[in-house]
């Protein structure tokens, strides 16, 4: 089955530094990449999401790269503000089946 | 508004006891997921429901059983809760019919002794 692995575990940035999460996939089959946020003692919810035949996509501070043949994936969050301070997860699978998650990066952005 | 629902919020009990948590949905979805939380290991699915006679084991399912009662309600139980059940749980809903998008619950904190 699918594997995903992400990296860091924990990152520290100033504010208004640009910070980068990446994570690598097992199954070429897997299509489908969201990413998800959850704030301190909230509920994860997504924040951008890339299907296989993108290569980026953007949403104002934030976007996502997809290289296929490597089987990787990053979130780039430009310009970070203290409120990006959350867990960010990333996931894959299959178009419209069961989701994979990462183990989370904790991202610490410094006023 | 239309939102994922968990009862308990947060539960204490003890080795041995059987436990239900509870999901309810307004959002009309006719998928539905339970995962657990724990710090470095990331959401891991427990068991996953695409309609109301699907049921489906995740990764972890070992020790957990679920109930799917209707469209908007999904219960996961721990027959005989066990201390490194403690964890965060979460249920999401989803609906291929419009997006991708997972929809998830507040949370349950369960805490066994």
């Amino acid at each position: 089955g699918e594997n995903v692995e992400q990296h860091p575990s924990t990152l520290s940035v100033q504010e208004g530094d640009s910070a980068v999460i990446k994570c690598t996939y097992s199954d070429s089959a897997s299509n489908y990449f969201p990413w998800y946020k959850q704030e301190l003692g909230k509920r994860p919810q997504l924040i951008i999401d890339i299907r296989s035949n993108v290569g980026e996509k953007k949403d104002q501070r934030i976007a996502v790269t997809l290289n296929k043949t490597a089987k990787h994936f990053s979130l780039h969050i430009t310009e970070t503000q203290p409120e990006d301070s959350a867990v960010y997860f990333c996931a894959a699978s299959k178009s419209f089946q069961k989701l994979v998650f990462g183990t989370g990066t904790r991202l610490l952005v410094s006023p | 508004d239309a939102d994922v629902t968990q009862t308990p919020r947060n539960r204490i009990t003890k080795t041995g006891k059987r436990i239900m948590l509870e999901c309810s949905q307004t959002k009309g979805h006719d998928r539905m997921y339970w995962y657990r939380q724990d710090p470095g290991l990331g959401l891991r699915l427990i068991y996953y429901s695409f309609d109301v006679k699907d049921i489906n084991k995740g990764e972890i399912s070992d020790g957990y059983s679920v109930s799917r009662q209707a469209q908007a309600k999904f219960s996961l139980s721990l027959e005989s809760a066990i201390p490194n059940q403690t964890a965060l749980y979460f249920c999401a809903t989803s609906d291929p019919r419009e997006e991708e998008t997972q929809y998830f619950g507040p949370g349950t904190r369960l805490l066994v002794l």
